[in-house]
C-alpha cells in the first residue's frame, strides 16, 4: 500500500499561534483528504485536496501532487482546533491513513 | 442529508458474545467502508463495498469478522465470537466521487 508519513506527530500551541501540518506520501495519488478527529472521536472531513489549494475560514490545504506532500496550515488556532489531524490518501479506493499529528491548542 | 449513521454508538460486550455493528451510509453514494481505529495500529480499512458487493475484504482481520451490506441503504459488521482485542472504535463512511464521508463510530469494549 500506499505509505503516509505526518509531521510533527504531536504539536503544542498557545492559542493564537499559527501551524503547519505536513503529509508525505509514497506514490501517486487520486485523492487526498485531510481529517479532525476531535476529542469526541468524531472524524470530520476537512478538505478534498488532491491537488492546489483550498482555504476555509482558519484552515487552508495544499499539495503539491508531483513532490508527494500537501500541508494543512492552522492560524490563529483556537482550543476547540484540538484533536488528532489525519492525512489519508487513495490509489483505487482504500484510504491509507497516516498516523496524524495530535495537536492540543492551550488558552 | 444526515450523514452516515452508525449503531451502536457505544457497545459493552462479555468476550464470547456476538457483536453487531450498523450502519447507514448516505443516500445515493455507492461506496460503503468499514475502518477499525486502535491506539496500536491506527485506521484500518476492514472491508469495502461497490453497489452492495464486497470487493476487497483484505482487511478483515480473521473469520470472527463478516460483514454485509444487503441493501444500498444497510451495511452490518458482525463479530462472533467477540475477544477482548477486538475493542476499538469501528468506522463506517460512504462515498460517491472522491470524498468519503465517516459516521460517527462504534465505541466497543469487550471485556
Amino acid at each position: 500500500g500506499i505509505q503516509v508519513e505526518q509531521s510533527p506527530p504531536d504539536l503544542i500551541l498557545q492559542e493564537g499561534a499559527n501551524s503547519t501540518l505536513r503529509c508525505n506520501f509514497s506514490d501517486s495519488v487520486n485523492n487526498l483528504q485531510w481529517f479532525h478527529q476531535n476529542p469526541w472521536g468524531q472524524l470530520i472531513n476537512l478538505f478534498y485536496i488532491p491537488s492546489g489549494t483550498k482555504q476555509n475560514g482558519r484552515l487552508s490545504a495544499t499539495t503539491v501532487a508531483t513532490e508527494r506532500y500537501s500541508l494543512l496550515y492552522i492560524s490563529s488556532s483556537q482550543t476547540t482546533d484540538s484533536g488528532v489531524y489525519f492525512c489519508a490518501v487513495a490509489g483505487a479506493n482504500n484510504l491509507f491513513f497516516g498516523t496524524g499529528t495530535r495537536l492540543t491548542v492551550i488558552p | 442529508d444526515a450523514g452516515v449513521i452508525q449503531s451502536p454508538r457505544h457497545e459493552v460486550t462479555e468476550m464470547g458474545q456476538e457483536v453487531t455493528l450498523r450502519c447507514k451510509p448516505i443516500s445515493g453514494h455507492d461506496y460503503l467502508f468499514w475502518y477499525r481505529q486502535t491506539m496500536m495500529r491506527g485506521l484500518e480499512l476492514l472491508i469495502y463495498f461497490n453497489n452492495n458487493v464486497p470487493i476487497d475484504d483484505s482487511g478483515m482481520p480473521e473469520d470472527r469478522f463478516s460483514a454485509k451490506m444487503p441493501n444500498a441503504s444497510f451495511s452490518t459488521l458482525k463479530i462472533q465470537p467477540s475477544e477482548p482485542r477486538d475493542s476499538a472504535v469501528y468506522f463506517c463512511a460512504s462515498s460517491l466521487v472522491g470524498t468519503k464521508y465517516f459516521g460517527e463510530g462504534s465505541w466497543l469494549t469487550v471485556v
